[in-house]
């Protein structure tokens, strides 16, 4: 069986705050693929990054960053210098067969 | 160049109706998934059609059901509707590649659909 896990339902920060989105996969697969995704309340899914289960090696792109743990099975998301517009719903989103969504967490960028 | 294309954005339909959602891939996709988003939750897998049969399928009733034409555009049939099926409902459309399988995945804006 696999389980996503965001225990972060909500969260607010203040622009130029750095953010970081938790998620837990749990899972008997040894191969997978872990994708984020943004949904804004245009309510499109927007691509964000996407890591292969056997590469630990962490990245950072423009703003975004990412730490993935195999032993934990933590595939955590950070924005730095966070913006207004930086405000949606973030999905952490297992790929084996088909996509595994997990409940997702509300980020709030205030000004 | 067009990305996923679902029809209507939005629909009403009244509990115990049929409705039928539309869904163009992107150009060069040929796999086409459909997820349901209920409000304040992440999007379920429904199911994935290629070469115009369903591949997988998710925990839903037959009432839900798909079909996937030559060009790959793909339609989503639900029958018999229920308030619970009040949802935006997504498609999705990838390649399908022998050796590195599923890739360039595309969601849609969706269509909301509400169920009265």
């Amino acid at each position: 069986a696999q389980k996503v896990t965001q225990a972060q339902t909500e969260i607010s920060v203040v622009e130029k705050e750095d953010v970081t989105l938790d998620c837990v996969y749990e899972t008997r697969d040894t191969t997978y693929y872990l994708f984020w995704y943004k949904q804004p309340p245009s309510g499109e899914l927007v691509f964000l990054i996407r890591r292969n289960s056997f590469d630990e090696q962490n990245e950072i792109s423009g703003r975004y960053s990412w730490n993935f743990q195999k032993s934990t099975s933590s595939f955590n998301f950070t924005i730095t210098a966070s913006q207004v517009v930086d405000s949606a719903v973030y999905f952490c989103a297992p790929y084996g067969q088909n996509f595994v969504f997990g409940p997702g967490t509300r980020l709030s960028v205030l000004p | 160049d067009a990305g996923v294309t679902q029809s209507p954005t939005h629909l009403i339909k009244t509990r115990g109706q049929q409705v039928t959602l539309r869904c163009s891939p992107k150009s060069g996709h040929d796999t086409v998934s459909w997820y349901q988003q209920a409000l304040g939750q992440g999007p379920q897998f429904i199911f994935q059609y290629y070469e115009e049969e369903e591949r997988q399928r998710g925990n839903f009733p037959d009432r839900f059901s798909g079909h996937q034409f030559p060009n790959y555009s793909s339609e989503l049939n639900v029958n018999a509707l229920l308030l619970g099926d009040s949802a935006l409902y997504l498609c999705a459309s990838s390649q399908w590649d022998r050796l590195f399988g599923i890739y360039g995945y595309t969601f849609g804006s969706g269509t909301r659909l509400t169920v009265v």
